[in-house]
């Protein structure tokens, strides 16, 4: 049974600073993953989503990579900002049956003036 | 706009009382699905559903039933709701890739 696991649980930062969150799990026999985030209060918000044979994507201030073979992911923010403050959670999609996806915990930003 | 919408956002009920939720999605996605979020905010799969079909139903009472009646719609009936069912219910949908989420339905019993 897929886990998925994300460090840190929660983080403050100032303004400005670089961020990575990691994602991981257990079984590397993936179909996708996803990165949403959360605002309080409000549903799902599609970051990126990287297929099983690619290594990272990208939009704008976010980078996401993945390494089947560690079964690691990670969400690179650059240069934070206070807007980016919500919770980030990651989606594994596996392989076999049904392609339902595993959600980690998430973790919580807050990105302070 | 093309979106996964749900209604209603907000829901306060009592004990005892039969409640729906209706998911409606215009993206074209052959597959919706019912996540319940706890207190935690810890995201679990209910149900899942493929072009009308039952494909996946998670250890949830059989109080909560699915109905789906065409590809654009999965709703959710709750009998006899109970005070550990007040979450916040989220619907989604999925073509072959990623997942659209709408924005949630919060739950209270009381």
């Amino acid at each position: 049974k897929q886990e998925v696991t994300q460090i840190p649980a929660a983080l403050s930062v100032p303004e400005g600073e670089n961020l990575v969150l990691n994602c991981s799990f257990t079984d590397s026999a993936i179909y996708n993953l996803q990165w949403f985030r959360q605002d309080p209060g409000k549903g799902l918000t599609s970051l990126l989503l990287i297929q099983s044979s690619q290594r990272e994507q990208t939009s704008g201030r976010l980078n996401a990579s993945l390494d089947k073979s560690s079964g690691r992911s990670t969400l690179y923010i650059a240069a934070s900002q206070p807007g980016d403050s919500a919770t980030y959670l990651c989606a594994v999609r596996g392989t076999g049956g049904s392609y339902i996806p595993t959600f980690g915990r998430g973790t919580s930003l807050i990105v302070h003036p | 706009d093309t979106a996964v919408s749900q209604t209603p956002k907000y829901l306060v009920t009592q004990m005892g009382n039969d409640k729906s939720i209706k998911c409606e999605q215009n993206l074209g996605h052959d597959t919706m699905y019912w996540y319940k979020q706890d207190s935690k905010k810890f995201l679990k799969i209910m149900f899942s559903y493929n072009n009308k079909e039952l494909i996946i139903n998670e250890t949830v009472p059989n109080r909560f039933s699915p109905k789906s009646p065409d590809k654009a719609h999965l709703n959710l009936h709750i009998n006899s709701l109970e005070l550990g069912d007040s979450a916040v219910y989220f619907c989604a949908s999925s073509l072959s890739s990623g997942y659209t989420f709408g924005s949630g339905t919060r739950l209270t019993v009381v």
